[in-house]
């Protein structure tokens, strides 16, 4: 199947700074990525679409100033949690669009965020 | 709007047979997924249904009944490795996917 790295795996930073996570489509090429949030034992939830060349589209409720999506190439997405609080420690996933015999998503392995 | 229920929590014997149900309400239907995530980890993809019937894939199966919105996974043969937690969902919008509650299944020896 499709292969998505992120990166950092993890980040513990302080409250109020800035933190930048990277997915990469490693095997193909996507001009859309989906920015997912999972909180401890809860499901995973759609913040938003990331589109390549253009303004990501947010979900319902999303900040889109906290939480900035730039998609630079084919391969590459960024979600950057801007001013950080205790409240956005998170596990933050990504996904590519459908690639599968099913179409679908295959996603990287997330990345946990710990904000002191 | 969307709206996907799963029970939040299951458990079961190794060897055993486990039954995880889905309901949902949507507007639209291009078929039902389940993915299975270990914690920790990413979600990994298990089984796509889009016609009512039941779908075999070794130890897994996937049922579905559009008219009663309506799908389960049934775990055969349970192992260990099986404790995680099953998400279903169902896409909207040409690609995007919204997940249910999720049930995490714990295997006991």
């Amino acid at each position: 199947g499709a292969v998505v790295s992120q990166h950092p795996s993890w980040v513990i930073c302080k409250s109020g700074t800035s933190v930048k996570i990277e997915c990469r489509s490693l095997d193909f090429q996507a001009t859309t990525m989906f920015w997912y949030r999972q909180f401890p034992k809860q499901s995973l939830m759609l913040m938003a679409t990331s589109n390549e060349g253009s303004k990501a589209t947010y979900e319902q409720g999303v900040e889109k100033d906290k939480f900035l999506i730039n998609h630079a190439s084919l391969t590459l997405s960024t979600l950057t949690v801007t001013s950080a609080h205790p409240e956005d420690s998170s596990f933050y996933i990504c996904s590519g669009p459908g690639q599968g015999a099913y179409n679908e998503q295959f996603f990287g392995p997330g990345t946990r965020l710990t904000v002191l | 709007g969307q709206n996907i229920d799963q029970p939040t929590e299951m458990t079961a014997t190794e060897g055993a047979i486990v039954q995880i149900n889905c309901t949902y309400q949507t507007s639209g239907f291009n078929g039902l997924f389940w993915y299975q995530q270990h914690a920790g980890e990413a979600p990994t993809f298990l089984s796509y249904n889009v016609l009512d019937g039941l779908e075999e894939k070794g130890r897994f199966s996937s049922f579905l009944s559009r008219s009663k919105g309506y799908s389960y996974l049934l775990l055969k043969e349970l192992q260990m490795k099986d404790s995680a937690s099953y998400l279903c969902a169902v896409p909207y919008n040409t690609d995007k996917l919204i997940f249910g509650t999720g049930t995490r299944l714990q295997v006991f020896p």
